[in-house]
């Protein structure tokens, strides 16, 4: 079975650019998750999903970020625009379901460096 | 305000013995704890998890240990090997603060020498 997969795996562009990660979840999981990780702050949780819907995005870090999921197999999340501070690994990771305590899969992650 | 705190950025062990990945969180309210392991160019994949209603979880090698009271977890994994070398994520949730959101810390990185 594939896991989750997500595009580009790195990307380079410069600042005022927009970026727009991909990720495909595994099929059947209804939940999806943003991760970014940096150096300083270890793994954070930008947003995730149930169902397509988004459920908290309280760790999206500001309205330059945003980040949809139009059907149950595709994400995007997007950066516009794009500055130096966003440089970071990002990770998408998907859960069979809604419920509580499931291990979440993640990706490879997309390493973005912004010039 | 770091809720998961991974203390040691890095911990070098001698192959054959034990290696002990600490972590300490500040939400009293976190339930759930997981371990997750993470080698380069790769994304984390989960290693073992403990319920608060326990002290202790085993699964092979590996051991977490909860200490609601100091709110400190332990990840012991013995004997060490040399594919364990990675970096090491602790990670907490709580039910009531949202379930499924995994507040993560900074991770630990371990090698292991032969």
């Amino acid at each position: 079975d594939a896991g989750v997969i997500q595009s580009p795996r790195h990307e380079v562009t410069e600042m005022g650019q927009e970026v727009t990660l991909r990720c495909k979840p595994i099929s059947g999981h209804n939940s999806l998750f943003w991760y970014r990780q940096t150096m300083m702050r270890g793994l954070e949780l930008l947003i995730y999903f149930n169902n397509n819907v988004p459920i908290d995005d309280s760790g999206m870090p500001e309205d330059r970020f945003s980040a949809k999921m139009p059907n149950a197999s595709f994400s995007t999340l997007k950066i516009q625009p794009s500055e130096p501070r966003d440089s970071a690994v990002y990770f998408c990771a998907s859960n069979p379901s809604g419920r509580s305590y499931n291990e979440q899969f993640f990706g490879p992650g997309t390493r973005l460096t912004v010039l | 305000d770091q809720q998961v705190k991974q203390n040691s950025p890095s911990l070098s062990v001698q192959e054959g013995r034990i290696s002990i990945l600490n972590c300490d969180y500040t939400n009293s309210m976190f339930d759930y704890f997981l371990w997750y392991k993470k080698y380069p160019a790769e994304g984390p994949t989960f290693l073992i998890s403990i319920s608060s209603i326990k002290d202790k979880n085993e699964d092979g090698r590996f051991t977490v240990f909860l200490n609601k009271s100091a709110k400190h977890l332990s990840l012991h994994i013995v004997p060490s090997q040399p594919g364990d070398s990675a970096v090491y994520f602790c990670a907490a949730s709580a039910r009531n603060q949202g379930a499924q959101k995994l507040v993560f810390g900074q991770g630990t990185r371990l090698t292991i020498n032969p």
